[in-house]
């Protein structure tokens, strides 16, 4: 199976700030990457895909980077509604696999 | 949207069968997915089925106990979850597929295996 790995896995930062979320997968996936947001008692929403596809509604100051085996995501002002945990996923392989989490909180 | 139904609590070694009702997309063009979380735990994906039901795959951790089906007359999927474990407990969520993303999930239903 492809291992995610997510870092960091907590992250407090104020409103306004740029904040970036890294992913590494434990082989190449090429670009297929998704990002998902996940508050607690509600859906999980998808964020981007294909690494850094932004998904139809999603706002511009949500950004995905990287290939292979090294991705980010980035929020470049985080607003007071981007708390959550935020998880990587590869669909590169069966079994789907996702990344650990960052729980993202707003000081 | 997606609506899981048919959680609750339920001792080892028995069974239960989840329900996700879709609605407001063209269900039988869609493979649908099952991911769950156990509690304080990450996403951890259990099963697909393609969109005509012809291709299912599985998580090593449920192959041979849990089998997923759908009904596209009714715009219905399921999962039969049998020889539940105390590790199954988990909030299972349904969720639709685009092109191996899953770009529509529900709000997911709580199973507790406990004796």
């Amino acid at each position: 199976d492809i291992q995610m790995t997510q870092s960091p896995s907590t992250l407090s930062a104020s409103v306004g700030d740029r904040i970036t979320i890294t992913c590494r997968a434990s082989q190449t996936i090429r670009s297929w990457l998704a990002w998902y947001q996940h508050k607690p008692g509600i859906a999980p929403k998808l964020l981007i895909y294909e690494a850094s596809t932004l998904q139809s509604g999603v706002p511009s100051r949500f950004s995905g980077s990287g290939s292979g085996t090294e991705f980010t995501l980035t929020i470049s002002s985080l607003q007071p509604d981007d708390f959550g945990t935020y998880y990587c996923q590869q669909y590169h392989t069966y079994p789907l696999t996702f990344g650990g989490g960052t729980k993202v909180a707003i000081k | 949207q997606l609506v899981e139904s048919g959680g609750g609590v339920v001792q080892p070694g028995r069974s239960l069968r989840l329900s996700c009702a879709a609605s407001g997309f063209p269900f039988s063009s869609f493979a649908m997915h099952w991911v769950r979380q156990a509690p304080g735990k990450g996403l951890d994906w259990v099963t697909l089925i393609s969109y005509d039901a012809s291709n299912k795959y599985y998580a090593d951790s449920v192959r041979g106990r849990f089998t997923i089906s759908r009904d596209n007359s009714e715009n219905m999927l399921f999962l039969q979850m049998n020889s539940l474990r105390p590790e199954d407990t988990a909030v299972y969520y349904c969720a639709r597929e685009d092109a191996d993303y899953l770009d529509l999930w529900g709000q997911g239903t709580l199973v507790t295996v406990s004796s």
